[in-house]
């Protein structure tokens, strides 16, 4: 079963609009999110992180949204551009990541488009 | 600009053959990760380390596949007999000590068993 779940495969957004993806989880232990982004050939990134004591953390462009009561979370990218093309991994950690295990979801492949 | 490096980067074999994977963790990051990512399952959490102790392996077949970590510098994947389902990348990633912490990965090692 799976404990960390990105229910669409793919969104595309127009250029300067905003980017929603979501991702859902059922481990309530989960306390620490991440986001990685992944272009092709390549490694994910690290982009952004919230813990569950938090229900926003913004870097730049993007911002991560937390709501644990629904165990659901959104990565918000305003504006959206071209370079933001990439397939989008949600993970989650129990005990702040100590547990070692980051599971992480099946992804979102974005494409922006100008 | 430290990175986690993997090696080789593709590996075309035959089945029944042995592979072995290579990766080589950001120095003074204590924790290590093997994933595999496939079209159907995402990244799945094959093993981690840390410190260099094996702390769960729980996601990787065991009668076929073996992780490693000889030195502090080197953490190995291997996989004796290869079969055609294991066909995929193959990520390694790094994790600094400390919770609440974003593992850095690897470029992958794409695997073609044929």
């Amino acid at each position: 079963d799976q404990q960390v779940k990105q229910n669409s495969p793919s969104l595309s957004v127009q250029e300067g609009r905003i980017s929603i993806l979501n991702c859902d989880y059922t481990n309530s232990m989960f306390d620490y999110f991440l986001w990685y982004k992944k272009y092709p050939a390549e490694g994910p990134t690290f982009l952004i992180s919230i813990s569950s004591i938090k229900d926003k953390n913004e870097d730049g462009r993007f911002t991560v949204f937390l709501n644990k009561s629904a165990k659901h979370l959104s990565l918000h990218i305003v504006p959206s551009q071209p370079g933001d093309s990439a397939v989008y991994f949600c993970a989650a950690s129990a005990q702040g990541g100590s547990q070692g295990n980051l599971i992480f979801g099946k992804g979102t492949k974005l494409s922006v488009k100008p | 600009d430290a990175r986690v490096t993997q090696t080789p980067r593709h590996k075309v074999t035959e089945m029944g053959q042995e592979v072995t994977m290579r990766c080589q963790p950001i120095l003074g990051h204590n924790t290590v990760f093997w994933y595999r990512q496939t079209m159907m399952q995402g990244l799945e959490l094959l093993a981690y380390f840390r410190n260099r102790a094996p702390l769960d392996d729980s996601g990787m077949p065991k009668d076929r596949f073996s992780a490693e970590m000889p030195d502090a510098t080197l953490a190995t994947l291997k996989i004796q007999p290869s079969e055609p389902r294991d066909s995929a990348v193959y990520f390694c990633a790094s994790g600094p000590r400390g919770d609440y912490s974003s593992p850095d990965f690897g470029p992958g090692t794409r695997l073609t068993v044929t």
